[in-house]
C-alpha cells in the first residue's frame, strides 16, 4: 500500500493565487517525520520543511504554510500569492524514525504568468 | 546539514554500456542511500550503502545490475550495468541526519542519465 499519497498529479494556477497541495499518509508508528520537498526543472531537491508526529502546529513561514492534521493522517501545503519561480513539482514524504524515506508521486505545479 | 557532490550531472550512454554515479558527502554518514527518479515519477530507493557491508536492495533492484560501492564513510559510487533504454532516469544519492527534530535528508544534485 502507498505510505503516502499526492492525489494531485498536476496543478495549474495563474500568479498570485492561491493553491494547496495534498497529502496523505498512513503509518501505525507513533513516531514519525513528514517532510515535503521542492524539485525545480534542474532536478535537485530542496528540503522545505520537516515535522514530527508530534508536533501538530501549524506553520507559517513567508508564503508557505503547512497544516498537519493527525486525525485525517495529512499534511498539506498552501502556497499563498504564488508566483512562476514556484512551479516545480513537489513530494511529500514520511519517515517512521527508521532509515527509510517514503515519497509521494509527487504533485506537479505550474504558475501561469 | 549535509553537503552532497555528485558527479556526472548528466550523461547519455549507449545501450549495453554501464555508468558509474559518484557520490561524496562533507561529513561522515553511517548509510547513504541510492533512488531512481524515472521520467515523471517519484523516487524509488534502489539501495542502502553500508560502510563495511554490502549494499542493501529493494525489492526489484539486483547487485548484478545495480552494483554499488562504500569504501568510506564519505564516498559511495553506485553502478547501472548493461543499461538499457528502461534504464533513463534520474539517480541521486543521499544521506539522513537523525538528530530528532532535526531529522532530514539531503540529496545530491542528481545525474541525469540517457540511454540510447
Amino acid at each position: 500500500a502507498q505510505k503516502v499519497t499526492q492525489a494531485q498529479t498536476e496543478i495549474s494556477v495563474v500568479e498570485k493565487e492561491d493553491v494547496t497541495l495534498d497529502c496523505v499518509y498512513e503509518t501505525r508508528d507513533t513516531t514519525y517525520y513528514l517532510f515535503w520537498y521542492k524539485q525545480p526543472p534542474s532536478g535537485e531537491l530542496v528540503f522545505l520543511i520537516r515535522r514530527n508526529s508530534f508536533d501538530e502546529q501549524n506553520e507559517i513561514s513567508g508564503r508557505y504554510s503547512w497544516n498537519f492534521q493527525k486525525s485525517t493522517s495529512s499534511f498539506n501545503f498552501t502556497i499563498t500569492a504564488s508566483q512562476v519561480v514556484d512551479s516545480a513539482v513537489y513530494f511529500c514524504a514520511l519517515s517512521e524514525g527508521g532509515n527509510q524515506f517514503y515519497f509521494g508521486t509527487g504533485t506537479s505545479l505550474t504558475v501561469i504568468p | 546539514s549535509a553537503v552532497i557532490s555528485q558527479k556526472p550531472s548528466r550523461d547519455i550512454c549507449q545501450r549495453g554500456t554501464s555508468l558509474t554515479i559518484q557520490c561524496q558527502v562533507d561529513s561522515q554518514v553511517t548509510m547513504m542511500f541510492w533512488y531512481r527518479q524515472q521520467p515523471g515519477q517519484s523516487l524509488t530507493l534502489i539501495a542502502t550503502a553500508n560502510q563495511g557491508s554490502e549494499a542493501t536492495y529493494e525489492s526489484g533492484f539486483v547487485i548484478d545490475k545495480f552494483p554499488i560501492s562504500r569504501p568510506n564513510l564519505t564516498f559511495s559510487t553506485l553502478t547501472v550495468s548493461n543499461m538499457s533504454p528502461e534504464d533513463s532516469s534520474i539517480y541521486l544519492c543521499s544521506v539522513e541526519d537523525w538528530g530528532g527534530p532535526n531529522t532530514e535528508a539531503f540529496f545530491g544534485q542528481g545525474t541525469r542519465l540517457t540511454v540510447v
